[in-house]
């Protein structure tokens, strides 16, 4: 198994600009989700998907956009993208269950100029 | 609301030395814990979690964490600190619902010194 995928590995933007942040994951795990990680601040969630064609808002789901079209994928829209969004982007996923743990793809860095 | 706390941002310990790295929690009903550890420009990779049973959990790497109910607590454990351990780690907890979403800590840097 390729485990949880994230694809590019680096992304340089200017302001304005749109961008998708791919994500996939081959463990037919139900639920997956998308955190951004900024210094000192832990892993912050973006938004999150319970199955296909379910998605919710997490915490700071503003300028971003998600869909879930299938199991195995969970791509995040930047609409515009601003300088507040410079950040490391983590795709996870994870069997239903509340005792299941989560599965981190490699992540993304962002930098919007 | 569920939330967790990590009131260290980084930890200094000499090789062969215990560690310990503090987390505490907040939740309504059962808690369930995690343990997180992220390398320089990797992903998260698991550690260990507490469910239910005993309170000394053991994961990966030679970790463990003790959970305290009376004191909210989740402590990370090792008893003898490898330089190849400093990183960052994150305390987290299931967010209550069955939605796979996690509440993470802050994070806390561990240096091991030779």
């Amino acid at each position: 198994n390729a485990g949880v995928t994230q694809t590019p590995k680096f992304q340089v933007l200017k302001t304005g600009q749109s961008m998708t942040l791919q994500c996939a994951q081959d463990m037919n795990h139900e639920y997956m989700s998308w955190y951004r990680q900024d210094p000192g601040m832990g892993l912050r969630l973006i938004h999150y998907s319970v199955g296909a064609g379910i998605t919710d808002q997490g915490e700071v789901p503003n300028g971003y956009n998600v869909s879930r079209s299938t199991t195995e994928d969970f791509p995040l829209r930047l609409l515009s993208a601003a300088p507040s969004q410079t950040s490391v982007y983590f795709c996870a996923s994870t069997p239903s269950g509340r005792a299941s743990e989560q599965f981190f793809g490699p992540g993304t860095r962002l930098t919007v100029l | 609301a569920q939330s967790v706390a990590q009131p260290e941002d980084q930890v200094n310990v000499a090789e062969g030395n215990p560690l310990t790295v503090k987390c505490t929690y907040s939740v309504s009903g059962n808690p369930y814990l995690f343990w997180y550890v992220q390398y320089p420009n990797r992903g998260l990779q698991f550690l260990l979690k507490y469910i239910t049973g005993d309170n000394l959990v053991k994961g990966s790497y030679g970790f463990e964490a003790e959970f305290n109910k009376s004191q909210t607590s989740f402590h990370l454990k090792k008893p003898s600190a490898l330089v190849s351990d400093s990183a960052l780690y994150f305390c987290a907890v299931r967010d209550g619902g069955d939605t796979g979403k996690l509440i993470f800590g802050q994070g806390t840097t561990l240096q091991v010194k030779p």
